[in-house]
């Protein structure tokens, strides 16, 4: 069974850092390109940052950039997001989430991990 | 405000047919990329519905379709149950300067009348 689970998340003030990780299990995880997507209370999701299945690529979206870092093993069969400089903003659950290289859809999911940013 | 604007709700009875719809701009679905849609359960992680405007993935009802047509698409939901009843959200790519890769609508909760 494809299973992606995500843990790290919690609480944190303004200007602190966390890493998030995602264990991965049930598929090929170095052969996909992986992806951090994270969603606000009682908003759409907002894809976060994507790398490729060897780490040559690595993309963020500008809400993020210089703040945030995404890294993988593969070894591990493990995703990271390192956050830094965290905003309130930043409030959200983050999922990590598979993409095929070459397609632009996301499956699976992982179940969430929570980020909260309050002093 | 998302990139992809959907309604904010749609409702139907049991049985009904109701469709929603996910708008974009020539820099995501006009620009040819497709649109992919997820439905998100209560409490849940979003789950891939529709890949490539059409697709069902293995396991998803016929009950469910998907358009796409210009700068839009259209998820068709056929035969409503109540277990259809959750949000639901478009998905596309976007090659604009906008920095976002990846960009989503804000989603359209169902509800089952």
């Amino acid at each position: 069974e494809v299973q992606l689970v995500e843990s790290g998340g919690g609480l944190v003030k303004p200007g602190g850092s966390l890493r998030l990780s995602c264990a991965a299990s049930g598929f090929t995880f170095g052969s996909f390109s992986m992806n951090w997507v994270r969603q606000a209370p009682g908003k759409g999701p907002e894809w976060v940052s994507s790398i490729s299945s060897s780490s040559t690529y690595k993309y963020y979206a500008d809400s993020v950039k210089g703040r945030f870092t995404i890294s993988r093993d593969n070894a591990k069969n493990t995703l990271y997001l390192q956050m830094n400089s965290l905003r309130i903003e930043d409030t959200a659950v983050y999922y990590c989430a598979s993409r095929d290289s070459g397609r632009n859809w996301f499956d699976p999911w992982g179940q969430g991990t929570p980020v909260t940013v309050s002093s | 405000q998302s990139v992809l604007t959907q309604p904010p709700s749609v409702s139907g009875a049991p049985g009904q047919r109701v469709t929603i719809s996910c708008t974009g701009s020539t820099s995501n679905i006009g620009a040819g990329y497709d649109v992919h849609w997820y439905q998100q359960l209560p409490g849940t992680a979003p789950k891939l519905l529709i890949h490539g405007n059409i697709h069902r993935p293995s396991g998803v009802p016929d009950r469910f379709s998907g358009s796409k047509s210009g700068t839009s698409a259209s998820l068709a939901i056929a035969g409503l149950q109540a277990e259809d009843e959750a949000d639901y959200y478009c998905q596309s790519y976007d090659n604009s300067l906008s920095g976002s890769n990846w960009v989503f609508g804000g989603g359209t909760k169902l509800t089952v009348l």
